[in-house]
Formats: C-alpha cells, sequence, structure tokens
C-alpha cells in the first residue's frame, strides 16, 4: 500500500511571497503523484501530475512540483502567491499498477494581503 | 476529462433518517469511486463501484451502512444509512479517466451532508 505525508497542516503567507508545500509519500511499487487544490466550498481541481521523465512538473495557475525519488518527496512550489491561491491543497499517491489513490491529510494555505 | 455532478449539493438530515447521493458523468466510465472527508480532514475512500458488479468497500466501511448502485457506466448511487451526527461530511464522487497509461482521478463538486 501507498501513504502521503503532509508535513504543514496551515501555511500562512504574505501575498507575492514564494511558498513551498511538502509532501512526502511511502510506497514500495512505483507511483504516479498528484496534487489537488480544493477552494472553499467546492469539489477538488487538479493542480498537476508527475507520471515520468521530467521530475520538474509545471502545473495550473503558476504552481509546480519536483519529484524527488531518493528522498520519497513531491513538494509544491509557487514563486509569488496570490490572495486567490488561498484553499486546501492536497497531495495523492497511487501505485502505477492500481487505480486507489492515497490522499495526505491536506494544507491549508493562506495568503495575507 | 471527465464532467461530474452531484446531487443534493447540500443536505441536513434528522437522526436516523437515510440519504441517496447521486453522481452523474458526462461519459462512459468502467471504475466510479466514493469518498467521504469528514471536517477539516483528508478524503477516505469509502467504496469502488464498477458497472455490472457489487461494489468493494475499504477497511471500516459495510454495505449496510453505504450501499452503493451501479445501473450503467455514467451513474452511481451512495445511500448513507440509519445516519448519525457521525456522519457528517462531505460525499465525493470520483471516476477514473484518461487517454490510457495512467489513472487520473476526477472529482465531483460534493455533496455537503449535516446529520443533526
Amino acid at each position: 500500500a501507498q501513504s502521503v505525508t503532509q508535513l504543514d497542516s496551515q501555511v500562512p503567507v504574505f501575498e507575492e511571497a514564494p511558498v513551498e508545500l511538502r509532501c512526502n509519500y511511502s510506497s514500495s511499487v512505483s507511483v504516479y503523484l498528484f496534487w489537488y487544490v480544493q477552494y472553499p466550498n467546492q469539489g477538488l481541481q487538479l493542480l498537476l501530475k508527475y507520471l515520468s521523465g521530467s521530475t520538474l512538473v509545471k502545473g495550473i495557475n503558476g504552481f509546480e512540483a519536483e519529484f524527488n525519488k531518493s528522498q520519497t518527496s513531491f513538494h509544491l512550489r509557487k514563486p509569488s502567491v496570490h490572495i486567490s491561491d488561498t484553499a486546501e491543497y492536497f497531495c495523492a499517491v497511487s501505485a502505477r499498477t492500481g487505480n486507489q489513490f492515497y490522499f495526505g491529510t491536506g494544507t491549508s494555505l493562506t495568503v495575507i494581503p | 476529462s471527465a464532467v461530474i455532478s452531484q446531487k443534493p449539493s447540500r443536505d441536513i438530515c434528522q437522526r436516523g433518517t437515510s440519504l441517496t447521493i447521486q453522481c452523474q458523468v458526462d461519459s462512459q466510465v468502467t471504475m466510479m469511486f466514493w469518498y467521504r472527508q469528514q471536517p477539516g480532514q483528508s478524503l477516505t475512500l469509502i467504496a469502488t463501484a464498477n458497472q455490472g458488479s457489487e461494489a468493494t468497500y475499504e477497511s471500516g466501511f459495510v454495505i449496510d451502512k453505504f450501499p452503493i448502485s451501479r445501473p450503467n457506466l455514467t451513474f452511481s448511487t451512495l445511500t448513507v444509512s440509519n445516519m448519525s451526527p457521525e456522519d457528517s461530511s462531505i460525499y465525493l464522487c470520483s471516476v477514473e479517466s484518461g487517454p490510457g497509461g495512467y489513472n487520473e482521478q476526477f472529482f465531483g463538486p460534493g455533496t455537503r451532508l449535516t446529520v443533526l
């Protein structure tokens, strides 16, 4: 089975500052990795995904993430955040040979004006 | 991609009653999933529903409490039976869709359930 750890439950950051949301995973098999965003009172939206190839993945809204196999990490970054980035962010993993997703506990990003 | 709708979007129910949540997808999909998101927590998979077979439930979830139907490739229902306040959660439907080779999941907007 796989598991995901999001180390920070809440991250406050000032507008236009950079942010990094941390995600570590555990798996005995090869995996796909995902970041989802959940805006208040809305469903989950895919931000970006790592399937294979380049370890630096770019997603929507200026976000990017880097897959680090040796550290089993998939941290999410944005160089300059906006108020509209305030949301809950979930890291998820699924085995390449399976279809079940395992989600982290989420990181609440609050952008301060 | 897949566009998913859920009904109702929210409901307030009395203890001991049951609520059926509907999930409609705009394309035919093999696998549909039901998740629960309790207040302030992450998503927990309740069950996987394949068309034409019984749903597969995760540890801690049973069919008597969360019966699921999957009558065709675009629709599923989840019933929350004999509700208690502990069932207050957001219930999300998701589907697996993609050009093949990987299993991206798309999520519905969720049903926000409050049990009094």
